[in-house]
């Protein structure tokens, strides 16, 4: 079975300084993941996937297999980045239906 | 073009009623996804439809089901309201079975009292 785990629920930083959201994940395959993003009365987002390796808002994540960590990282966090993330995960290829969410980090970014 | 609708916004139900849930998928998407959001638990996955079918359900009591209709949209029944299934419920829509490319709803707040 899959599980992911963000260690802290609530992350507060000021604005300008370095943001690093934590996620853990445990599978015995090979996982794809994912961080979504929820603003403030907004939907439920994709924010970005490991397998893009691509920056989104200044956001990246690298996939550490060894360490099985897939964390959030941005180096200057903006007020606009205030908003709830989750870390996900699926399994690559077949059953690749179903995500696996953590529990959520609400970031606060303080002016 | 419009994105996953989900009525009602809100719903108060009595413990041991029944609630149904709705949800409209974005145009072209045969999957629906829904998901439990509840304080504290994260979003937990409920239920995948796919071209009218269930095809996995998560670890959830029975009491939760649904369906999907011949037009992809699809309804979440939960049966003998507990306390606990009070939660923000997401629904998600996506080509068949892309999970990963889900366009989520804003979701129904159920409120058991």
């Amino acid at each position: 079975a899959q599980r992911v785990t963000q260690p802290e629920k609530l992350l507060s930083v000021f604005k300008g300084a370095p943001v690093e959201l934590k996620c853990n994940y445990s599978y015995s395959g090979s996982p794809e993941l994912f961080w979504y993003v929820q603003y403030s009365r907004q939907r439920l987002q994709l924010l970005l996937r490991h397998i893009s390796r691509e920056s989104i808002k200044g956001f990246t994540a690298d996939l550490n297999k060894g360490e099985t960590s897939f964390h959030l990282k941005k180096p200057f966090a903006q007020e606009e980045d205030s908003a709830m993330y989750y870390c996900a995960l699926s399994p690559r290829g077949a059953g690749s239906y179903q995500l696996t969410f953590g529990k959520g980090t609400k970031l606060s970014v303080i002016p | 073009e419009a994105g996953v609708t989900q009525s009602p916004t809100h719903l108060i139900k009595t413990r041991g009623q029944q609630a149904t849930l709705r949800c409209s998928p974005i145009s072209g998407h045969t999957s629906v996804y829904w998901y439990q959001q509840a304080l504290g638990l994260g979003l937990q996955f409920l239920l995948w439809y796919d071209e009218g079918e269930e095809r996995n359900r998560g670890n959830f009591p029975p009491r939760f089901s649904g369906r999907q209709f011949p037009n992809y949209s699809s309804e979440l029944n939960v049966n003998a309201l507990e306390l606990e299934d009070s939660a923000l419920y997401l629904c998600a829509s996506s080509l068949t079975g892309v999970a990963t490319e889900a366009f989520f709803g804003q979701g129904t707040r159920l409120t058991v009292v």
